[in-house]
């Protein structure tokens, strides 16, 4: 019943390594996205996807690639995985809808996050 | 550009008190959203509100209130008799149209409270 879901909850691994975090939801929305949390709490957006197109943002590493095999799935691989990527990475998502002054967006839900350790 | 700033970094209180949490925002748009999320010692992402820009009305749920003052960009978040359980980190977002759908969520920084018995 879980809305979006996140495997693994802990992911510890050496570095060099390269690692896949996984995402679903069942909410039917047509967008996903992947957050990353740093030590000092701080969110920012790594990718938004919705089938037509992926926007990523320009500090993200190419290390980082989001997979999507279909519109339920937002799949994070990391390649090469670096100490500085240790992290607890949230999956979202949502639905996108025309805005105006008398229509409500929908919010967005997020995963219960990942927490990457890399040793 | 967009920018959500929560000038608080942490805030210590005594149970029972009054605590705002302050957000101010930046956007050229007209149209976006405003989000406020509780981050719980437990690390998830709670939803608390979500306000349209059109939409100046205040806000009461329970002990939770919520001023969104277009004139200030500020939308701020006000916990009433302050309990233990309300301690977490609180996120301030903001969400811009695009393309006529939403956008990315922009965070803040987020502030601490902490809340003593």
């Amino acid at each position: 019943d879980t809305a979006v879901s996140q495997t693994p909850k802990y992911l510890v691994t050496q570095m060099g390594n390269d690692k896949s975090i996984k995402c679903e939801q069942n909410l039917g929305h047509d967008t996903m996205y992947w957050y990353k949390q740093d030590s000092k709490k701080f969110l920012k957006i790594m990718f938004s996807y919705n089938n037509k197109e992926l926007i990523i943002n320009e500090t993200v590493p190419n290390r980082f690639s989001p997979k999507s095999p279909d519109k339920a799935h937002l799949n994070l691989h990391i390649n090469s995985l670096e100490l500085g990527d240790s992290a607890v990475y949230f999956c979202a998502s949502s639905q996108g809808v025309s805005w105006g002054r008398h229509r409500s967006a929908y919010g967005y839900t997020f995963g219960s996050g990942t927490r990457l350790t890399v040793v | 550009a967009q920018k959500v700033t929560q000038a608080q970094t942490e805030i210590s209180v005594v149970e029972k008190e009054d605590v705002t949490l302050d957000c101010v925002y930046e956007t050229r748009d007209t149209t976006y959203y405003l989000f406020w999320y509780k981050q719980p010692p437990s690390g998830e992402l709670v939803f608390l509100i979500r306000r349209n820009s059109f939409d100046e009305q205040n806000e009461i749920s329970g002990r939770y209130s919520w001023n969104f003052q277009k004139s200030t960009s500020s939308f701020n978040f006000t916990i009433t008799a302050s309990q233990v359980v309300d301690s977490a980190v609180y996120f301030c977002a903001l969400s811009e149209a695009k393309g006529g759908s939403q956008g990315n969520l922009i965070f803040g920084k987020g502030t601490k409270l902490s809340v003593k018995p």
